[in-house]
């Protein structure tokens, strides 16, 4: 089946804007998750969804990011009055839950949307 | 929070030779410990894990061991090949996964 989407693929924006990101997870999966990643740097875990629960916001960096999921399906990432150093890749991941028996599950990843801020 | 140290950040190998890559943790609670290789430009792919009540899963040229004990964990990759090049990150989880810094592998031919 279809793995995780993203889209856009790249996006350039100027200093100050908006920006929304989109994540479409594996079909069935209920656990989200959005990190981000700096040219030559790791992963850095931003936010997480499993089902109906609050999601964990605790990787979130500032008050300018926040994300919903809608439906149990799609999420947005959303970067208000964008910085330079918002500048990244944002990936996407879901998996079938999130734990299981206390045992975390296989998350697989979407190609990323490449941030640029001007 | 956890905590993830992973090295070396760069390993230089022949093709043919063994290349090991080594993480530690700071949390007892994360149970699950998973490896993901990333070529540049691509999206991380997982390519071996591990579940804290094993000490050692092998796959192929792939080998991950696990100490519970000393909370470190390394990832064993045999007879390297230039395909095998790329970066590769180690990772601990409970309820989020906490990522290290990556490796990047050199396999010259």
């Amino acid at each position: 089946g279809a793995g995780v989407s993203q889209s856009p693929s790249n996006k350039v924006t100027e200093k100050g804007k908006d920006v929304e990101l989109r994540c479409d997870p594996i079909s069935g999966h209920t656990a989200l998750y959005w990190y981000r990643q700096s040219l030559g740097q790791g992963l850095e875990f931003l936010i997480y969804f499993q089902g109906n629960s609050a999601p964990d916001k605790s990787g979130l960096p500032s008050d300018r990011f926040s994300a919903e999921r809608t439906g149990g399906s799609v999420s947005t990432l959303t970067i208000q009055r964008t910085q330079q150093e918002d500048s990244a890749v944002y990936l996407c991941a879901s998996s079938l839950e999130g734990t299981s028996g206390g045992s975390p599950y296989e998350q697989y990843f979407g190609p990323g949307t490449r941030l640029t801020v001007t | 929070g956890e905590n993830v140290e992973q090295h070396p950040s760069t390993l230089s190998v022949q093709e043919g030779d063994s290349a090991v890559i080594k993480c530690t943790y700071s949390d007892s609670a994360s149970n699950y410990f998973p490896w993901y290789k990333q070529e540049l430009g691509k999206r991380p792919q997982l390519i071996i894990d591990i579940r804290s009540n094993v000490g050692e899963k092998k796959d192929q040229r792939i080998a991950v061991t696990l100490n519970k004990t000393a909370k470190h964990f390394s990832l064993h990759i045999t007879e390297t090949q230039p395909e095998d090049s790329a970066v590769y990150f180690c990772a601990a989880q409970y309820s989020t996964l906490t990522f290290g810094k990556g490796t990047m592998l050199l396999v010259s031919p």
